[in-house]
């Protein structure tokens, strides 16, 4: 058990719709990160938060979005949802950056 | 942008011996951490073990050691005595140092033969 939490573990839903996924960090962790796991690209991270801030971006669609509250959890939002975002999203946290744990990650099938 | 690169989509070792699983990276950055994560049929992400690149001395964890040679950017995992439980997709990653996120090669899928 990483100690990184991950809510729902599996999403079913369809084309167009929105749906949040949340993410509670290790004990002590400032940062969280998301990543996007599919068949075609593979492992690819999507942002960072720290602290409530965002820190780093990387090849998120502009119809996601997230953000992390002052108690340190984060929630990932999809919006206008299509066939191609089916992947599983997992959320990580760190303390110093530089070692990433995972959460067990939350599928999202999109019908 | 850097890169990582796992040669090898699928690698089979019997139980008990040793096995290594290649990577390559690029960049330009000279202050950078690379890791191993392992992934089980659970899709879990566990982080196997981590180097960074300003150590010369390669990283060991129990049955589980690297051959990091940074002039020629490979970071090679090396699993000795290779267990059932070891059967994975083992994922080569690069973070850059400060703000960034993962970068992940397309990973190895190991088969252990019992």
């Amino acid at each position: 058990d990483s100690g990184v939490t991950q809510t729902p573990k599996h999403l079913i839903t369809a084309t167009g719709q929105r749906v949040t996924l949340r993410c509670s960090p290790r004990s002590g962790d400032l940062s969280v990160y998301w990543y996007q796991q599919s068949l075609d690209q593979g492992l690819q991270f999507l942002i960072q938060y720290y602290n409530g801030e965002e820190r780093a971006k990387g090849n998120i669609l502009e119809r996601f979005s997230a953000q992390q509250f002052p108690d340190l959890h984060s929630e990932l939002n999809l919006s206008s949802l299509e066939l191609g975002d089916s992947a599983l999203y997992f959320c990580a946290s760190s303390k110093s950056g530089n070692t990433i744990y995972f959460g067990e990650g939350s599928w999202l099938t999109v019908v | 942008a850097q890169t990582v690169t796992q040669s090898q989509p699928e690698m089979s070792v019997q139980e008990a011996e040793t096995v290594t699983l290649s990577c390559t990276y690029d960049t330009s950055e000279s202050d950078y951490y690379l890791f191993w994560y392992k992934q089980p049929p659970s899709r879990q992400m566990i982080l196997v073990i981590r180097q960074e690149a300003y150590k010369q001395q390669n990283a060991t964890e129990n049955r589980f050691s690297v051959n990091f040679q940074k002039a020629s950017k490979s970071f090679s995992l090396k699993i000795s005595d290779s267990q059932l439980g070891d059967a994975a997709m083992y994922f080569c990653a690069y973070l850059k140092g400060g703000a960034d996120g993962l970068t992940f090669g397309k990973g190895t899928h190991l088969i252990i033969q019992p």
